[in-house]
């Protein structure tokens, strides 16, 4: 049982790229979320998903897009990179009887040059 | 807005020398309050949810409580292992996008000495 794993662990971006950071969960969990965490700041709320096929905005979701065609992936996008999307992205997720309980992954290092 | 603030931003103790962290919290009708301990380079590890004023709950080392405005996280005789920053966390009653949303703090980074 590995719990929420995210792939890749660290990546290095031009202004302008394209990525798709990876988030898998076999846990069997219904809900899924994505965080920003930068420095000085708390965990920030950029998309969620309540089920397989939906997705919606959290606190932060301008310049990532979301897919979750599969319960147990939630896939961010970031179209357009820029140097503000420097960040440590986690991924979480959480049972739909306890959603208020989320477990997290390791996180991505994201450096955007 | 819902506003969750973390004391102190630090804290440096000698093992065995038991203290507490404090979690003051501003939001409207809170659905549950939640601890998470957070190592170096990994993602959060949940501790605790307290969801009413006077509840408690212990795990080894730490005792969370609840009161209306704030949670308290006491160490009894910490160890060098229990060095991490600890994050506390809300969620307000609404509806909406808002009945999923976590709001946190900046957490406070333990450092226990041996």
């Amino acid at each position: 049982n590995a719990g929420v794993t995210q792939t890749p662990k660290f990546r290095v971006l031009k202004t302008g790229q394209s990525m798709t950071l990876l988030c898998a969960q076999d846990m069997n969990h219904e809900y899924m979320y994505w965080y920003r965490q930068d420095p000085g700041m708390g965990l920030r709320l950029i998309h969620y998903s309540v089920g397989e096929g939906t997705t919606a905005k959290g606190e932060v979701p301008d310049g990532y897009n979301v897919s979750r065609l599969k319960k147990q992936n939630f896939l961010l996008g970031l179209e357009s990179a820029a140097p503000s999307q420097t960040s440590v992205y986690f991924c979480a997720s959480s049972p739909a009887e306890s959603r208020e309980t989320q477990y997290f992954g390791p996180g991505t290092r994201l450096l955007v040059l | 807005e819902d506003q969750v603030t973390q004391s102190p931003e630090a804290l440096r103790l000698q093992e065995g020398e038991s203290s507490s962290l404090n979690c003051s919290y501003t939001v409207s009708g809170l659905r549950g309050l939640f601890w998470y301990r957070q190592d170096p380079g990994k993602g959060p590890e949940f501790l605790f949810t307290l969801y009413s004023a006077g509840e408690e709950k212990e795990k080894e080392r730490l005792k969370a409580t609840l009161t209306k405005k704030e949670s308290f996280l006491h160490i009894t005789a910490p160890k060098p292992e229990d060095s991490a920053t600890y994050l506390c966390a809300v969620r307000a009653a609404g509806s909406g996008g808002s009945n999923y949303k976590l709001t946190f703090g900046k957490g406070t980074l333990l450092t226990v000495n041996p």
